[in-house]
């Protein structure tokens, strides 16, 4: 168990909806990220956060948009879904966001977009 | 833009074996660091080594060890006395040291471990 906590596990929705994806990162942990998970495109990087402020932005899409709060979790918004956001979403977490640590994953959510 | 490749997209070892899963990076960075991360069916990325570039020893783990030839932007993974619970897949991975930088990861190599 990583520590980092991620719900639902699984998403079935429809074309054109919205979701939230939530994640609790480790105790302690000031940093999150975002990763999409995709065959087609592997494991792409969208997004960090630091102690509830954005620090580095990936391949995100405009439709989609996230948050940290200020009790650390974060929250992955997904609008006007399309059939291509089906994917695993993965938030990871780790201590003060440096590029040597060690990142905490969670165990995801699988976003299955009919 | 930093690149990650991972050319073997399987790999099979017989248990008690050594293997070795290839990564290349192309990077106009000096200083970074590179991961290898492996996903278990259960899907939860775990961490297995980190190398820093600037370190010219290679990093140990107990049975996983990596060749970092930075000159030639490598860094490849080996397993030794493979067991039956390294069947995952793998992921290499590259951060630049400096501040919003990000993990960009390989297309990942699955391994399969064999009686």
């Amino acid at each position: 168990d990583s520590g980092v906590t991620q719900t639902p596990k699984h998403l079935i929705t429809a074309t054109g909806q919205r979701v939230t994806l939530r994640c609790s990162p480790r105790s302690g942990d000031l940093s999150v990220y975002w990763y999409q998970q995709s065959l087609d495109q592997g494991l792409q990087f969208l997004i960090q956060y630091y102690n509830g402020e954005e620090r580095a932005k990936g391949n995100i899409l405009e439709r989609f948009s996230a948050q940290q709060f200020p009790d650390l979790h974060s929250e992955l918004n997904l609008s006007s879904l399309e059939l291509g956001d089906s994917a695993l979403y993965f938030c990871a977490s780790s201590v003060g966001g440096e590029a040597n640590e060690k990142l905490f994953f969670g165990s995801g959510t699988q976003l299955s977009v009919l | 833009a930093q690149t990650v490749t991972q050319s073997q997209p399987e790999m099979s070892v017989q248990e008690a074996e050594t293997v070795t899963l290839s990564c290349t990076y192309d990077t106009s960075e000096s200083d970074y660091y590179l991961f290898w991360y492996k996903q278990p069916p259960s899907r939860q990325m775990i961490l297995v080594i980190r190398q820093e570039a600037y370190k010219q020893q290679n990093a140990t783990e107990n049975r996983f060890s990596v060749n970092f030839q930075k000159a030639a932007k490598s860094f490849s993974l080996k397993i030794s006395d493979s067991q039956l619970g390294d069947a995952a897949m793998y992921f290499c991975a590259y951060r630049w040291r400096g501040t919003a930088s990000k993990l960009t990861f390989g297309t990942g190599t699955r391994l399969q471990v064999t009686l």
